[in-house]
């Protein structure tokens, strides 16, 4: 089954404690990205990647990081995590269009993410 | 930065009644894409959209790509119960960025 796997889904930590949010695809998808989602505010990307080891920020990119060393995996470290960090987030994963360009097709279960 | 407005913010409908749901641009997009999401789930694409003009069916669901290219509509013909939840437009202007419209919350009275 196609799938996009987050883990883990819930997580309460305390502000400064480093965390990795994981985020695995089985569709040897090239694209994929993070997002976080807050009342109001629909989904912001946060970070995308094209390939292996070709990452770049989206929108809201601060306090964040992201890897890309498999194709398959895309993790979300916040390396000393703050209240303002408390979300619903989302990992993604698509391929690329005949235009080069991908259709965020494929989204996986969300992480929800307390800070306190 | 770009930003979409999308509205309506939310709708009560009746079952059986067609609803229409729009976003539009603040610049010119080359992709359009509308999602669906439940509670406590991820968003479901439901349409995706390339071409300025284009006019997209997925069963009860249609979606069109703005003529301007800074615009598109949803319309869910007949709805009923289960089309119950929050409506993202998305869409991107030749980067590899995507940018959400705020949702339309819909509300289905049986």
């Amino acid at each position: 089954e196609a799938q996009v796997t987050q883990n883990p889904r819930y997580l309460i930590t305390v502000t400064g404690k480093k965390l990795t949010v994981t985020c695995s695809q089985n569709m040897n998808h090239e694209y994929m990205s993070w997002y976080r989602q807050d009342p109001g505010l629909g989904l912001r990307q946060i970070y995308y990647s094209m390939n292996v080891e070709v990452t770049d920020k989206g929108d809201v990119p601060e306090g964040y990081k992201v890897s890309r060393k498999e194709k398959r995996n895309f993790p979300l470290i916040l390396e000393s995590p703050s209240p303002n960090q408390t979300s619903l987030y989302f990992c993604a994963s698509s391929h690329l269009e005949l235009t080069g360009f991908p259709t965020e097709a494929f989204f996986g279960q969300g992480t929800r993410l307390t800070v306190v | 930065g770009q930003q979409l407005n999308q509205s309506p913010q939310s709708m009560f409908i009746q079952e059986g009644e067609d609803v229409s749901m729009n976003c539009t641009s603040s610049s010119i997009f080359n992709t359009w894409l509308w999602y669906k999401q439940d509670p406590g789930e991820g968003p479901v694409l439901l349409i995706a959209l390339y071409k300025a003009g284009e006019l997209t069916s997925n069963g009860r669901l249609t979606a069109q790509f703005g003529i301007t290219r800074k615009d598109s509509f949803l319309n869910i013909s007949a709805s009923i119960p289960s089309d119950v939840g929050i409506y993202f437009c998305a869409g991107h202007w030749g980067t590899y960025k995507y940018i959400f419209g705020t949702g339309t919350r819909l509300k289905v009275l049986a």
